[in-house]
């Protein structure tokens, strides 16, 4: 198993451009997410998917949108990029409900610069 | 969603053991604690789980007092490599609010030669 994959690696954008981080995962988990980490902080939560076809926001979702049509994939777009979305991202997936863990396990992240 | 609560950041020495404690006054009956890991450069990695009493697994201990208002993660004979930022989360893994657990600041564990 690949386990959860991101791309790009990094990226440059200038502000107002638009653009998709692709998620995807090889362990048939329900659940995805996708956080950011600003320099020094902690992860924030900006949306999440409990299923293909559902999608809920998280903590900071304002500039991003996100859609699941399969259970694999969950790509996140940035509508029109900002400096302030400088950070770097992380998607990550679980095992359905009703499995007794919380283990998620987190892609390698993107590095995202918006100038 | 319970609040937590860590220390920033701990200072330890290779071959010591090291417990990073995490207050979680207003946790909820149904809600766990678990714990991860994140090495510079790399997504969070999960290091263990509990509800009560104590886990042990390969990596670490977990430590839950009956009143389950804190917790301890215990690392036994840490190493170099084990220099990372250690986080606490406490939520219902079965309910919606399980779905947005977020990670706080962490603890910044550096350990010395």
């Amino acid at each position: 198993n690949a386990g959860v994959t991101q791309t790009p690696k990094f990226q440059v954008l200038k502000t107002g451009q638009s653009m998709t981080l692709q998620c995807a995962q090889d362990m048939n988990h329900e659940y995805m997410s996708w956080y950011r980490q600003d320099p020094g902080m902690g992860l924030r939560l900006i949306h999440y998917s409990v299923g293909a076809g559902i999608t809920d926001q998280g903590e900071v979702p304002n500039g991003y949108n996100v859609s699941r049509s399969t259970t694999e994939d969950f790509p996140l777009r940035l509508l029109s990029a900002a400096p302030s979305q400088t950070s770097v991202y992380f998607c990550a997936s679980r095992a359905r409900k009703g499995e007794k863990t919380y283990e998620q396990y987190f892609g390698p992240g993107t590095r995202l610069t918006v100038t | 969603l319970a609040k937590t609560t860590q220390p920033i950041s701990m200072d330890s020495y290779e071959g010591q053991e090291v417990n990073i404690t995490c207050s979680h006054n207003n946790i909820a009956t149904n809600d766990y604690i678990t714990w991860y890991q994140q090495f510079p450069s790399q997504g969070p990695r999960f290091i263990i789980q509990g509800y009560k009493t104590k886990v042990t697994n390969e990596v670490a201990s977990l430590f839950i007092p009956a009143d389950r208002k804190s917790s301890t993660l215990s690392l036994p004979r840490v190493s170099l490599s084990d220099t990372a930022v250690y986080y606490c989360l406490v939520g219902d893994l079965h309910s919606n609010a399980g779905n947005m657990l977020t990670f706080g600041g962490g603890t910044r564990l550096m350990v010395k030669p």
